[in-house]
């Protein structure tokens, strides 16, 4: 159980276009998801957190108007980068909680999406 | 402000001996701890965790301790095995207060088991 899933998992697109990536909670229901950013060699950074309808919380320093963020239903968060640049390059990892009972409180992330901005 | 310090960038041990990785933190309000252990190009995998009430907490090869008056938590895995070479990062949240249960993470330490 706790399976998340990433799409896509990996995306090469041009400067200035936007991506979109989609973050599944495949067997339990998410009440809550995180989306994270990890550069090489470096540990995870919390990019933002999001509940199920309503708006997400973003850590300071993130531009919420260039990573949308949308948490429409409990098993489905979406992370768009707008109009990207070769700076946004990054591995994006989601995670999310809510299992019911057992491990309520921990975090089950998803493989990644590999993001390059040409 | 690194709340979360895994002081040890590296480890290398040998098969079947214990590996013991560190981690420390600063903010007396963490109150549940994980451990995850990452592949590279892949999303972390939860470990196992251990929550402020409790010194110890066990699940086959992995252990991990919290000394909350050193604010101070490892990881023991016995045996070690080849396969568990990875970058092992440790988490704390603070489930009292409001923060959503945002986890703040170590920056990892890189474990090598040799055959």
């Amino acid at each position: 159980g706790a399976v998340v899933s990433q799409h896509p998992s990996r995306v090469i697109c041009k400067s200035g276009t936007s991506v979109k990536i989609e973050c599944r909670s495949l067997d339990f229901q998410a009440t809550t998801m995180f989306w994270y950013r990890q550069f090489p060699k470096q540990s995870l950074m919390l990019m933002a957190t999001s509940n199920e309808g309503s708006k997400a919380t973003y850590e300071q320093g993130v531009e919420k108007d260039k990573f949308l963020i949308n948490h429409a239903s409990l098993t489905l968060s979406t992370l768009t980068v707008t109009s990207a640049h070769p700076e946004d390059s990054s591995f994006y990892i989601c995670s999310a909680s809510g299992l019911a009972g057992g491990q309520a409180d921990t975090q089950y992330f998803g493989p990644g999406t590999r993001l390059t901005v040409l | 402000d690194q709340q979360v310090k895994q002081n040890s960038p590296s480890l290398s041990v040998q098969e079947g001996r214990i590996s013991i990785l560190n981690c420390d933190y600063t903010n007396s309000m963490f109150d549940y701890f994980l451990w995850y252990k990452k592949y590279p190009a892949e999303g972390p995998t939860f470990l196992i965790s251990i929550s402020s009430i409790k010194d110890k907490n066990e699940d086959g090869r992995f252990t991990v301790f919290l000394n909350k008056s050193a604010k101070h938590l490892s990881l023991h895995i016995v045996p070690s095995q080849p396969g568990d070479s990875a970058v092992y990062f440790c988490a704390a949240s603070a489930r009292g207060s409001s923060n959503t249960g945002k986890l703040i993470f170590g920056q990892g330490t890189t474990l090598q088991v040799k055959p």
